[in-house]
């Protein structure tokens, strides 16, 4: 079975830090990765989406790595503000004789002090 | 097309009583899928749609759960009986057929819809 793990579980930064928050997979055996951010009580935003066969996704000031092979995945915010403070989670796709999920972790509740 | 829409966004209901929620996919979107999510959880896999076929469905899914999506356009999930264990945001995604060899193109989800059973 899948388990997707972030830590730190919350993370509180001063503004303008650069900052990573980490995700690990038990199994290498995925399709994609998939980070998002979810603000208090609303859905979920993608933010990057990566594929099995690449290493890494840069959109703006965040940059997502991937490998596969150790089961991790970076997110890699720079220059952080406050409007960055949210919930972000990260999320493997796997596919199994037809049976398409995407595996959530708890993810990582981040504070950025103004 | 403005996304994924979900109706209601917000709802309070007694326990014992039936609900129904609806999604609204992004239009080109063959795949429909429905989420839980509890506080301080990630989201949960409940069921997935291809087209108009449920083609998996999570063991969260008590005979409570019934998904459905006629016409392989919006989706509904019904919960009969509440119970206060069925609290949480119930989230709604949708995925475009894969094309080129990549085997999925990602997630776009919805607002959810929050339950709160009292």
């Amino acid at each position: 079975k899948q388990e997707v793990t972030q830590i730190p579980a919350a993370l509180s930064v001063p503004e303008g830090e650069n900052l990573v928050l980490n995700c690990s997979f038990t199994d290498s055996a995925i399709y994609n990765l998939q980070w998002f951010r979810q603000d208090p009580g609303k859905g979920l935003t993608s933010l990057l989406l990566i594929q099995s066969s690449q290493r890494e996704q840069t959109s703006g000031r965040l940059n997502a790595s991937l490998d596969k092979s150790s089961g991790r995945s970076t997110l890699y915010i720079a220059a952080s503000q406050p409007g960055d403070s949210a919930t972000y989670l990260c999320a493997v796709f796997i596919s199994n004789f037809g049976n398409e999920k995407l595996t959530f972790g708890t993810g990582t509740r981040l504070t950025i002090i103004p | 097309d403005t996304g994924v829409s979900q109706d209601p966004r917000h709802k309070i209901t007694k326990r014992g009583q039936n609900v129904t929620f609806r999604c609204d996919p992004i239009s080109e979107h063959n795949r429909l899928y429905w989420y839980r999510q509890t506080l301080g959880q990630g989201p949960e896999f409940l069921t997935y749609f291809q087209n108009e076929a449920q083609l998996e469905k999570s063991r969260l899914l008590s005979d409570r759960f019934s998904a459905e999506r006629p016409k392989g356009s919006f989706s509904t999930l019904e919960i009969q009986r509440t119970e206060q264990g069925d609290s949480a945001m119930y989230l709604c995604a949708s995925s475009p057929r894969p094309t080129g060899g990549s085997f999925n193109y990602g997630y776009t989800f919805g607002s959810g819809t929050r339950l709160t059973v009292v």
